[in-house]
């Protein structure tokens, strides 16, 4: 089984700080997304990285997948209340019998308070 | 809106009773995934159907089991159920792209009494 452990569990900040959340595993995957979810709503796909090394923008929030394809990050900088929400990142399979099979992170629960 | 439609949004049932959660996914995509989440477990994959057929699974009990149909739909069912079977449940869909990526519906919370 391939794991991905997600750290902090729990982050509770004030606006206008900067924040990291790490996903990291022992094993190599073909592709990182990051998802984010709010109270009653569904997983919303926030970025993908494919290459080692790939680092991707979105505003205020940067990604980045590790050289090996093992581990990712999130940076969010200078965040705001709307940002709150769970943050959960996903380690897609390649091919065969597993494609398609995202194994997901605990997640990451974001409290950003004014 | 991720264009995936899941109902009933809420279910309240007692237990060793049998529910069936319904989706249907986005229009275009042939795979359809089905995904359980609760507090101490997290995201858990329980079954993948593509194009009408299983494709892969995952954590799934044998009291529950899915199907997809010629319109793509697909229908969880949830037999026998135990309080431990209270959860949030998920349907997704991908198109057919290298990474996976997934969209999900809004959620069926089922709630064992």
């Amino acid at each position: 089984t391939q794991l991905l452990e997600q750290s902090p569990q729990f982050l509770s900040i004030q606006e206008g700080e900067n924040l990291t959340v790490y996903c990291n595993s022992s094993s190599v995957f073909s592709s990182l997304q990051w998802y984010r979810q709010e109270p009653g709503e569904g997983p919303v796909l926030l970025v993908t990285v494919v290459t080692g090394g790939e680092v991707k923008k979105l505003k205020r929030l940067t990604f980045q997948f590790g050289d090996a394809r093992k581990d990712s990050s999130l940076h969010i900088t200078a965040a705001q209340p709307g940002d709150t929400g769970l943050y959960l990142c996903a380690g897609a399979h390649a091919g065969g019998t597993s494609y398609g099979k995202l194994t997901f992170g605990q997640g990451t629960i974001l409290t950003v308070h004014p | 809106d991720s264009g995936v439609t899941q109902t009933p949004k809420h279910l309240i049932t007692a237990t060793g009773q049998r529910v069936t959660l319904r989706c249907s996914p986005r229009s275009g995509d042939l795979s359809v995934y089905w995904y359980q989440q609760s507090l101490d477990q997290g995201l858990q994959f329980l079954i993948q159907y593509y194009n009408g057929e299983e494709r892969a699974k995952g954590n799934i009990l044998e009291r529950f089991s899915a199907q997809q149909f010629p319109d793509l739909h697909s229908e969880l069912n949830l037999s026998s159920l135990e309080l431990g079977d209270s959860a949030l449940y998920f349907c997704a869909s991908s198109p057919r792209t290298i990474t996976g990526e997934l969209f999900f519906g809004e959620g069926s919370r089922l709630t064992v009494l």
